[in-house]
C-alpha cells in the first residue's frame, strides 16, 4: 500500500502570516509529485507538477520544493491572504502508472 | 486550463436503484480518465482508471460489478453505481489528463451521492 502523508491536517493563520505544509511519500519508484488547491464548492486545481529531485517551483506567493531521495515536498505560502483558504492536496505518481495517490490534504484557513 | 464537467453534482436515490455519473472533458480529448471516491475526512481514493475503448482497470478492493465504468469516447466517461446501498453514499469525483502521465490532471466538480 502506497502511503502519502500530509501534515498538518489543518492550519489557522492570520492574514499576512507565512506558512508551510509537508507531503511525505515513498522515496522508491518515484515518477512525479503534484500539488493541488481545492477550494470549497470548486474542482481541485493544479498548482505544481514536480518531477526532479531538488525541483523548486513558484507561482506568485506560493512555492514548492521536492526531495525525492528522502521522500518529501514542502509547500510554502508567503504572506497568506483570505483567498488562500482552501485544502491543499499533494499527489504522488508511482512509476509510469499515471495514477495519482493522494494525501489527506492540509486545510488552511486564513483569518482577515 | 482545460475543463472537466461532472454531472450531477448531487443525487439522492433509493436503495436498490442505480445511479449514473457523467464526466466530460469539454475542450480536450482524454484518453484516460480516473474515478475517485472520498470518505469523510479522508483522502481521495482512486477507484479505477478508465481508458477510451477498453475495459476500466479497477484498484484492489473496488467491486467492478458494483461500480460500472464506461469510457465510450475521448470526451466522456461514466460511472454507474449499481444496486446502490446506503454504504455507497459518498463523494465521487473524476479527473482527466490532456497530456502525458506527468502532466497535471483536471478535475470535475464531484458528485455527492446519498442513498436512502
Amino acid at each position: 500500500i502506497l502511503n502519502v502523508e500530509q501534515s498538518p491536517q489543518s492550519l489557522h493563520v492570520q492574514e499576512g502570516d507565512s506558512t508551510n505544509f509537508t507531503c511525505s511519500f515513498p522515496s522508491s519508484n518515484f515518477y512525479a509529485l503534484h500539488w493541488y488547491r481545492w477550494e470549497t464548492a470548486k474542482s481541485p486545481e493544479a498548482l505544481f507538477v514536480m518531477t526532479l529531485n531538488g525541483d523548486e517551483k513558484k507561482k506568485g506567493r506560493i512555492s514548492a520544493t521536492l526531495n525525492t531521495k528522502e521522500g518529501y515536498s514542502y509547500l510554502y505560502i508567503k504572506g497568506s491572504q483570505p483567498e488562500d483558504s482552501a485544502t491543499y492536496l499533494c499527489a504522488f505518481i508511482p512509476g509510469n502508472t499515471g495514477k495519482l495517490i493522494f494525501g489527506q490534504g492540509t486545510t488552511l484557513q486564513v483569518k482577515p | 486550463g482545460a475543463v472537466v464537467s461532472q454531472h450531477p453534482s448531487r443525487v439522492i436515490c433509493k436503495s436498490g436503484t442505480s445511479v449514473k455519473i457523467e464526466c466530460r472533458s469539454l475542450d480536450f480529448q482524454a484518453t484516460t480518465m480516473f474515478w475517485y471516491r472520498q470518505f469523510p475526512k479522508q483522502s481521495l481514493m482512486l477507484m479505477a482508471t478508465s481508458n477510451e475503448g477498453s475495459k476500466a482497470t479497477y484498484e484492489q478492493g473496488v467491486e467492478k460489478d458494483k461500480f460500472l465504468i464506461n469510457h465510450a469516447s475521448l470526451t466522456l466517461s461514466t460511472l454507474t453505481v449499481t444496486s446502490a446501498h446506503p454504504e455507497d453514499s459518498s463523494f465521487y469525483i473524476c479527473s482527466a489528463r490532456a497530456g502525458s502521465v506527468d502532466t497535471e490532471a483536471f478535475f470535475g466538480q464531484g458528485t455527492r451521492l446519498t442513498v436512502v
